[in-house]
Parts: structure tokens; sequence; C-alpha cells
């Protein structure tokens, strides 16, 4: 059973069109996560959800938004893409009880923008 | 502001021998120390942590050192082996639940 898992794996897109990457985990966690791993290979928080609550929102472009249906998923979705937005983003989750909680992350989804 | 730093981008070591792999970090609100490991076209698995309250962590062939005063932690994986060989990130965050910061990766290769 794939524990944080992404789809779609691969995604290649023109500049300017919409497309949403969908992120589920069956953990049981309360809180889920996007990270962007850039061309410098950084890996970078971009959004955090607990409990289908914002808690975490970086400066990120509006055209970037997160979407919790319930707590088992995040989505992202991307309006308007740009050439900048090609990076591996990452979906993880977590249960937050105290200072050990681990963060769990999914396969990665690999966008590019042409 | 690069607040976690793995100045390191790769590493080789022969199989059986030691690895080390060094992190330093400049925010002292960090509490929470992690290292995952990723291979290509994976996600990042999480492998040991440390809280700030101690300096050493171990399980199995892998441990964790942390010199606060330093800012300082390492990767240390004895014996080495072939499977090993991935890149290894450094995360650190304040409190439970909050954000991660990684520090930028050390590829490790462990030849056989």
């Amino acid at each position: 059973d794939t524990a944080v898992s992404q789809t779609p794996k691969y995604l290649v897109t023109q500049m300017g069109n919409d497309k949403s990457i969908k992120c589920e985990q069956n953990l049981g966690h309360d809180t889920m996560y996007w990270y962007k791993q850039d061309s410098k290979k950084f890996l970078k928080i971009m959004f955090s959800y607990n409990n289908k609550e914002l808690i975490i929102n970086e400066t990120v472009p509006n055209r970037f938004s997160p979407k919790s249906p319930d707590k088992a998923h995040l989505n992202l979705h991307i309006n308007s893409l740009e050439l900048g937005d090609s990076a591996v983003y990452f979906c993880a989750s977590s249960q937050v009880r105290d200072i050990t909680d681990t963060q769990y992350f999914g396969p990665g989804t690999r966008l590019t923008v042409l | 502001d690069q607040q976690v730093k793995q100045n390191s981008p790769s590493l080789s070591v022969q199989e059986g021998r030691i690895s080390i792999l060094n992190c330093d970090y400049t925010n002292s609100m960090f509490d929470y120390f992690l290292w995952y490991k990723k291979y290509p076209a994976e996600g990042p698995t999480f492998l040991i942590s440390i809280s700030s309250i101690k300096d050493k962590n171990e399980d199995g062939r892998f441990t964790v050192f942390l010199n606060k005063s330093a800012k300082h932690l390492s990767l240390h994986i004895v014996p080495s082996q072939p499977g090993d060989s991935a890149v290894y990130f450094c995360a650190a965050r304040r409190t439970s639940g909050s954000r991660l910061t990684f520090g930028e990766g050390t590829q490790l290769t462990v030849n056989p």
C-alpha cells in the first residue's frame, strides 16, 4: 500500500495552461504539505494544511491554490503556468502531536512547462 | 537566506567504510533535526532524527550527532553499503507541524 501517493507522476504542459496535481495519504495523518524542488535541488515548503485548515502559506504566487477536500487529500491547482513553474512537486503528510512528528513524502510530480 | 547548509554536494566512499555527511544550520530556534534519503524519481524517505535535547541518536548502521554550540550535525553510516548510494538531505524545524527547512543535499556514492 502506498502511504502518500501523487498523480500524475509526470506532467508536461504549455505556458498559460491550468493544471492540478492530486495527493492522497492513507496514513491517517492530520497534516499535509506541498513542497517544491527547483532546478537547484532545494526542497522548499509551499503550503501546509492541518485538518483541512491552511496553516502554512509561504510566499508563492497567487496562481498556486491548494485545496483540501478532506484530511486525506491535498490537491494543488496552478493557473496560468509559467516556465519558472517547472520543478518537481512533492506532497507530504505527518501526524502533528509532539516534537517527533515525521513527514512522509510522496514520489513527486515532475512538472515541465514548455 | 539558507538556514540549513550541506556544503558537500557529493561524497564517495568504499563499501564497508564509514560515510560521514555534514550539515550546518544558522537558526538557533531549530530544535529538531532529521535526515532524509532520496533515490532518483522517488520522494525523500525519513532515515533518522534527533531532538536538540540529545547529542546522539543511533539506529542500526546510522548515527546522527548534534553539536548545538557549533550548530552542526552529522550523519554517520557504518559500514557503508552500495544500496546507501542516494542523495541525503538534512532538515530542521522549530516545532511539531511546522515547516521543514532542508539543506541542498549530498549525493553519496558507495563503491563496491
